[in-house]
């Protein structure tokens, strides 16, 4: 068993819809959570990232860690076909740096 | 800022053959990882460094990858021999903190 697990996908959803992209993960050592954006041929870009539990909003983007379930997730608010992309979720332990990264869903918003 | 830089862009070589890539950091980030990034995979961990220090390699194939930073800014690292299963997207990406990281564009290798 991976100790991150994410639906590829693909996703399709409609312009101006509600995304929900989530990961699960094994390790409860896990405290730093981390979502990417990467386009396609271009290096993974940093969106969110959160400490614990909670929930965290940028603009469109709301990340959640569920630490009692192992369940992380973004959503992404009206979306735009702009957000078509690969997402993927990272987490790290307290203490290191050492990351691990989900395999990415795959993201399109059609127009 | 200027972002983290990579090069080549692009490496297409044959077996055997060695290869190098070169990444330069955020100017201040003294963390610097090498990832590499099969197809439909997300990043894998190669190597971390803190300042020059290599303080995570243990999935390094140390048989015929090897890397260094010289002066704890830029780093290079090595392929030699190249094989096929070699052929992937080698990312670098610097930290300033534990929960950031910013990537670089990648160099993609096709090893034919």
């Amino acid at each position: 068993q991976k100790e991150v697990e994410q639906d590829p996908g693909p996703l399709s959803v409609p312009e101006g819809a509600i995304v929900s992209l989530n990961c699960t993960y094994s390790n409860s050592a896990f405290q730093y959570f981390m979502w990417y954006r990467q386009y396609s041929r271009k290096g993974p870009e940093l969106l969110m990232y959160t400490y614990s539990s909670g929930n965290k909003e940028d603009g469109r983007f709301t990340a959640q860690v569920d630490k009692s379930s192992k369940y992380i997730s973004l959503f992404i608010r009206d979306s735009q076909p702009s957000d078509s992309a690969t997402y993927l979720c990272a987490m790290s332990r307290t203490g290191g740096f050492k990351t691990i990264f989900g395999a990415g869903t795959r993201l399109f918003v059609k127009a | 800022e200027a972002g983290v830089v990579q090069s080549p862009r692009y490496k297409i070589i044959e077996k055997k053959q060695p290869v190098a890539f070169w990444c330069n950091p955020i100017s201040g980030h003294n963390t610097l990882y090498w990832y590499r990034q099969n197809l439909g995979q997300g990043p894998e961990l190669l190597i971390r460094y803190e300042n020059e220090e290599a303080v995570d390699d243990s999935q390094l194939p140390k048989d015929r990858f090897s890397a260094e930073r010289l002066k704890g800014v830029d780093s290079t690292l090595k392929i030699q021999p190249a094989e096929l299963g070699d052929s992937a997207v080698y990312l670098c990406a610097s930290s300033p903190k534990v929960g950031e990281q910013y990537f670089g564009p990648g160099t993609r290798l096709t090893v034919t």
